[in-house]
């Protein structure tokens, strides 16, 4: 079977850097997708890391050590509007069936 | 975004009737998803299409039944609804294509359903 864990909820303060970890146990495993969700909205995808290192989209990296089976996400200068939830996802694709499995998530809380 | 919608966007129905949720995308996507977002427990993949009549079972799927005539259209039936099946109902599509490495998965804006 699969399992992820995240924490399940972290807060931390706006202008501040936040790192949310992600560990995984899984059969098949291809990559190691990260989403994003405000309350009340859908997942949208954040970043996808197939390979060990780290990954810059603007104010957010996304880090995998396939060694480890680890992963983080980190978010820089945080902002009020990245309070959010944010789900790590396992990419356990088999050979033609294209599948995620998801972490449970953590919710962020950026305070002033 | 990748064209999808969902409707309803709200239902309250009650225990014992059946329920249908319908999945449109406009991008002709093969893949197909329908998950389930429940407090403290994520994201769970409930069935999946990979084509027009070809579904398979995900981790939660006990109580629901889907079909795909057609590649747009998505649906997700709950034969007979029971009130551990209120949850927030999400479709999404699968944006990957042939040999590329990456999954990205686009999500609609969900359904919420109360069984009552």
């Amino acid at each position: 079977g699969q399992s992820l864990e995240q924490p399940s909820e972290v807060t931390a303060v706006e202008g501040a850097i936040v790192q949310i970890n992600c560990t995984y146990q899984t059969s098949g495993f291809y990559g190691l997708s990260w989403y994003q969700q405000h309350d009340g909205g859908a997942p949208t995808f954040l970043s996808y890391n197939a390979l060990d290192g780290l990954e810059e989209t603007g104010r957010f990296s996304s880090f995998l050590s396939r060694s480890d089976s680890y992963g983080y996400l980190l978010l820089q200068e945080l902002q009020m509007k990245d309070s959010a939830s944010y789900f790590c996802a396992v990419d356990d694709s088999g050979a033609g069936s294209y599948q995620l499995t998801f972490g449970k998530g953590t919710k962020l809380s950026v305070i002033p | 975004d990748a064209g999808i919608t969902q409707s309803p966007r709200h239902k309250v129905t009650e225990t014992g009737t059946p329920v249908t949720l319908r999945c449109h995308q406009t991008e002709n996507h093969r893949y197909m998803y329908w998950y389930r977002q429940d407090p403290g427990h994520g994201l769970r993949l409930i069935h999946y299409s990979y084509g027009v009549k070809d579904t398979d079972k995900g981790e939660v799927s006990d109580g629901y039944s889907v079909s795909r005539s057609k590649t747009e259209d998505f649906l997700l039936t709950l034969e007979s609804a029971t009130s551990s099946q209120t949850s927030v109902y999400f479709c999404a599509i699968s944006a990957r294509t042939g040999g590329a490495a990456q999954e990205t998965q686009y999500f609609g804006p969900g359904t919420r359903l109360l069984v009552l």
